[in-house]
């Protein structure tokens, strides 16, 4: 079952614009990590927030997390054409098995 | 790059068959988890091998079966291969155990077509 939830589905940018996602969960989280993955190709890591962090920041990337409300965002600033991809949220979870979970994915389009 | 490498990148197998994907993991990276992905989802956990023993797994039937060895590279095998398996297997390893919120990294995934 998927238990993060990616909002958009899918964002159509133009270049320069920023791109926020968001990511929705159901259950208590130790982590949260953001990915990036090219069209058929692997997860690229972008950024981990732990559930006692509020905002993380890297390079032109800013990940939110609240706990309270069981949600993160991912905001990417001044988009590029190269981030033209699929962004997912994976929520690490302690309830069982220790596993992650990924959510079903925004698909950014950046327009030159 | 993420240190982690997968073959074979794509394959074809005829239902009821079996096969293997291979992954080999960054050095010292003593946890690695396996992903199923279909087409237009996201990743699905299948299992998880902390020092060559599975210390968790998802929903997935026992058909699909795991090893890994003390040189950090892992298998992910599948018997009786269905059409549904057809998907993108992924490998990603972290140092330690998950549970400490380590980082997960990805392979670029073998892609296997099931008619």
């Amino acid at each position: 079952s998927q238990q993060g939830e990616e909002d958009p589905q899918a964002l159509s940018i133009q270049e320069g614009e920023n791109a926020t996602m968001n990511c929705s969960y159901k259950t208590s989280i130790n982590n949260l990590q953001w990915y990036r993955q090219n069209s058929g190709r692997g997860l690229v890591h972008l950024i981990l927030i732990r559930s006692n962090e509020r905002e993380k920041h890297s390079g032109r990337l800013r990940v939110t997390l609240d706990t309270s409300k069981k949600s993160s965002s991912l905001l990417i600033t001044a988009s590029r054409a190269a981030d033209t991809a699929s962004y997912f949220c994976a929520t690490g979870t302690a309830s069982g098995t220790y596993k992650y979970i990924f959510g079903t994915g925004t698909r950014l389009k950046v327009l030159a | 790059e993420t240190g982690v490498t997968q073959s074979p990148t794509h394959l074809i197998k005829t239902r009821g068959q079996q096969v293997t994907l291979r992954c080999s993991s960054q050095s010292g990276h003593n946890t690695v988890s396996w992903y199923q992905q279909a087409l237009g989802q996201g990743p699905q956990f299948i299992f998880q091998y902390y020092r060559e023993e599975e210390n968790g797994r998802g929903n997935f039937p026992p058909r699909f079966s795991g090893l890994q060895f003390p040189n950090y590279s892992s298998e992910l095998n599948v018997n009786a291969l269905e059409l549904d398996d057809s998907a993108l297997y992924l490998c990603a390893s972290s140092p330690g155990q998950t549970s400490s919120g380590n980082t997960i990294y990805f392979g670029e995934g073998s892609w296997l077509t099931v008619v």
